[in-house]
């Protein structure tokens, strides 16, 4: 199994600032054909189910604002948040789903400092 | 709008089965693979598998091989995931995911809270 491993576990960002979160990959998750790495990002908030906010490591899903990015290809690759809001406190998850068994990494939790 | 509306919670006691059905409307249901993942309370996410609700096909995380059955009713646009020799940990939540084909699950269910316990 492709095992994603996430860093921090947790971080405390200031209004206005920037968060990263790091997801590393055992394995590449490169589609050879398509060029396209099979790594999403999900946002869970307290009580709610995940939500996309990346797929293809860098492309936002429909209504996602833009201050969410992603980066990355291969087996590392980064969530960017740019200029935290409130509403952006949750835990981060990154998933590959270039193989099964889909896999998740542990989650970041985002905080307000 | 794409939806997909899960069954209500359910208690049930070690050694029983589980039966969590998973609602898909605003999209063509045989067009879409649907996957559920599961959360144990506190935890990550879990993938257990998924179900093609065109062809009825299916693939399992190696774990749940023998305990996990998924299911489709094509005329009500429905799946059904069902989990058999249920442990203590097996509580968590299971949310069903509809997979867009190379993006990953792009809308889930939301949630059905399954507690084991005696």
């Amino acid at each position: 199994d492709i095992v994603m491993t996430q860093s921090p576990d947790s971080l405390a960002v200031s209004l206005g600032e920037r968060a990263t979160i790091n997801c590393k990959s055992s394995q590449s998750v490169l589609y050879s054909s398509n060029n396209k790495n099979y790594l999403a990002w999900y946002q869970q908030k307290s009580g709610q189910p995940p939500k996309q906010l990346i797929y293809w490591a860098s492309t936002r899903q429909s209504g996602v604002p833009d201050r969410f990015s992603g980066s990355g290809s291969e087996t590392d690759f980064t969530l960017t948040i740019n200029s935290l809001q409130a509403e952006d406190v949750a835990v981060y998850y990154c998933q590959q789903y270039y193989v099964v068994p889909w896999t998740f990494g542990r989650g970041t939790r985002v905080e307000i400092k | 709008q794409v939806q997909l509306v899960q069954s209500g919670g359910e208690v049930a006691k070690p050694g029983a089965s589980v039966k969590v059905s998973c609602k898909a409307s605003g999209f063509t249901f045989t067009s879409y693979y649907i996957h559920w993942v599961r959360q144990a309370p506190g935890q990550g996410l879990e993938w257990m598998g998924w179900i093609s609700p065109n062809s009825g096909g299916t693939k399992f995380a190696q774990k749940f091989q023998g305990r996990l059955t998924m299911t489709r009713d094509t005329s009500i646009s429905t799946v059904y995931m069902d989990l058999t020799m249920l442990r203590s940990d097996d509580t968590a939540v299971y949310y069903c995911a509809r997979d867009f084909p190379g993006r990953g699950s792009d809308y889930w269910g939301q949630g059905t809270l399954v507690t084991v316990s005696s």
